[in-house]
């Protein structure tokens, strides 16, 4: 099993849809969720992060943790075809690693 | 400024060939790090740089070999590659202290290596 799971998608939803991501892990110790949006061809840009369990909210986007379930998601209000990207879930202990765990990464397409 | 600047943007070296890759920051982040990114598939860690001092290599094989001159700074020099080693390469940097947020990279646009 790996640490962390993502379906790779391809995911294609009409504009203004509501759209979730989602990442599963099986390591009880991750504290540092991050989601990460890359545009083909370039660098993975940060998106959202969170520290242990909740939610978090910007604006369009909202991510949530649920330590209970090692499940943590990504939802995308009013998306937009400029949305059009993967998306990859990271995360990582507290421990003195610096070596964060990444998903496979979902690929999302956005139909205008 | 919150960029990592990267290049070469692009580089084409035959398996016999010596090159560098550059990779620059002035956000004062204390860790930097060079990932491998094949096609369709996540960003892998090389190695981590923490004050200036190599802190983790992934047993990267030793036709890789990084190099951190300043806080500010990290190459990765390239020699004898494989045309497996072709990929995009990331170099990220965080502060890994204080609130979460500095804890999330800020990646570079990565240089894309062809090995002929």
């Amino acid at each position: 099993q790996k640490e962390v799971e993502q379906d790779p998608g391809p995911l294609s939803v009409p504009e203004g849809a509501i759209v979730s991501l989602n990442c599963t892990y099986s390591n009880s110790a991750f504290q540092y969720f991050m989601w990460y949006r890359q545009y083909s061809r370039k660098g993975p840009e940060l998106l959202m992060y969170t520290y242990s369990s909740g939610n978090k909210e910007d604006g369009r986007f909202t991510a949530q943790v649920d330590k209970s379930s090692k499940y943590i998601s990504l939802f995308i209000r009013d998306s937009q075809p400029s949305d059009s990207a993967t998306y990859l879930c990271a995360m990582r202990t507290t421990s003195g690693t610096y070596k964060y765990i990444f998903g496979t990464g979902t690929r999302l397409k956005v139909l205008a | 400024d919150t960029e990592v600047t990267q290049t070469p943007k692009h580089l084409v070296m035959g398996m016999t060939n010596k090159k560098s890759l550059k990779c620059e920051q002035h956000m004062g982040h204390r860790a930097m790090y060079w990932y491998k990114q094949k096609a369709k598939k996540p960003p892998e860690l090389m190695f981590v740089y923490s004050y200036e001092k190599l802190s983790i290599n992934e047993s990267v094989p030793s036709r890789f070999s990084p190099e951190c001159p300043n806080s500010s700074l990290l190459n990765l020099h390239l020699h004898a590659l494989q045309p497996e080693d072709s990929a995009l390469y990331l170099c990220a940097s965080n502060q890994e202290r204080g609130t979460a947020a500095n804890y999330g990279y800020t990646f570079g646009s990565g240089t894309r290596l062809t090995v002929v």
